[in-house]
């Protein structure tokens, strides 16, 4: 089974400035790399897919990138909708798997 | 627009039972790709528990499957969990969603989620 492992586990952050959150897979997952972002009392909202491509609706500050074992989520430019917790997702390989999350935090 | 909506018990005693259902709307199930099931413990991260395809195929989580069913209902465009000998660890919110794609799925329509206590 592949065990994804996010780093850092919380990122202390103001608006404004670039978040960069880390993925990392103990075995290749291609690109089959998805992030999520999870609000508290919500459910999760699809950010990114396929590594690199924004889901509908997401805006361009964020980006995806990485392939193999590596996967980068970056927010450009923190705007406060943004302050949550991001997970990983690989569907590349069975079973399917999350990582265990960042929060992103003010 | 796709939309999920969870239904269930909010409270199942130790050693029994658990069943779930999420009614889709907007998108037939008949129609393609994989319905699943995820919980979240409280405080804690995300977990798959099972998948299922609109022709009947099943997955599940290799250290829950001899305690899961995940079925589907077509006529009421529904599918459901069933989670046996639960145990205080099966708490969580659990979300059921639909996976997306053409080899491999994500997630991208999730239920609002419903809150399982399992407690006597």
């Amino acid at each position: 089974e592949i065990v994804l492992t996010q780093s850092p586990g919380t990122l202390s952050l103001s608006p404004g400035e670039r978040a960069t959150l880390s993925c990392r897979a103990s075995q290749t997952v291609s690109s089959y790399l998805a992030w999520y972002q999870q609000k508290p009392g919500q459910a999760p909202r699809l950010v990114i897919y396929g590594a690199s491509s924004r889901a509908t609706g997401i805006p361009d500050r964020f980006s995806g990138s990485g392939s193999g074992t590596d996967f980068t989520l970056t927010i450009s430019s923190l705007e406060p909708e943004d302050f949550a917790v991001y997970y990983c997702h690989q569907y590349g390989v069975a079973p399917i798997a999350f990582g265990g999350g960042t929060k992103v935090e003010i | 627009q796709v939309q999920l909506q969870e239904s269930g018990p909010g409270l199942v005693k130790p050693s029994e039972t658990l069943s779930l259902t999420c009614a889709v709307s907007g998108y037939s199930i008949s129609s393609g790709y994989f319905w699943a099931w995820v919980r979240q413990p409280p405080g804690k991260g995300l977990e798959w528990i099972a998948s299922v395809s609109r022709d009947g195929k099943t997955d599940y989580n290799p250290s829950l499957k001899t305690r899961l069913t995940i079925s589907m209902d077509t006529s009421k465009n529904q599918f459901s969990l069933t989670l046996s000998s639960v145990t205080a660890a099966d708490t969580a919110v659990y979300y059921c969603g639909r996976r997306y794609g053409d080899s491999r799925h994500f997630f991208d329509f999730w239920g609002q989620g419903i809150k399982v206590t399992v407690s006597s």
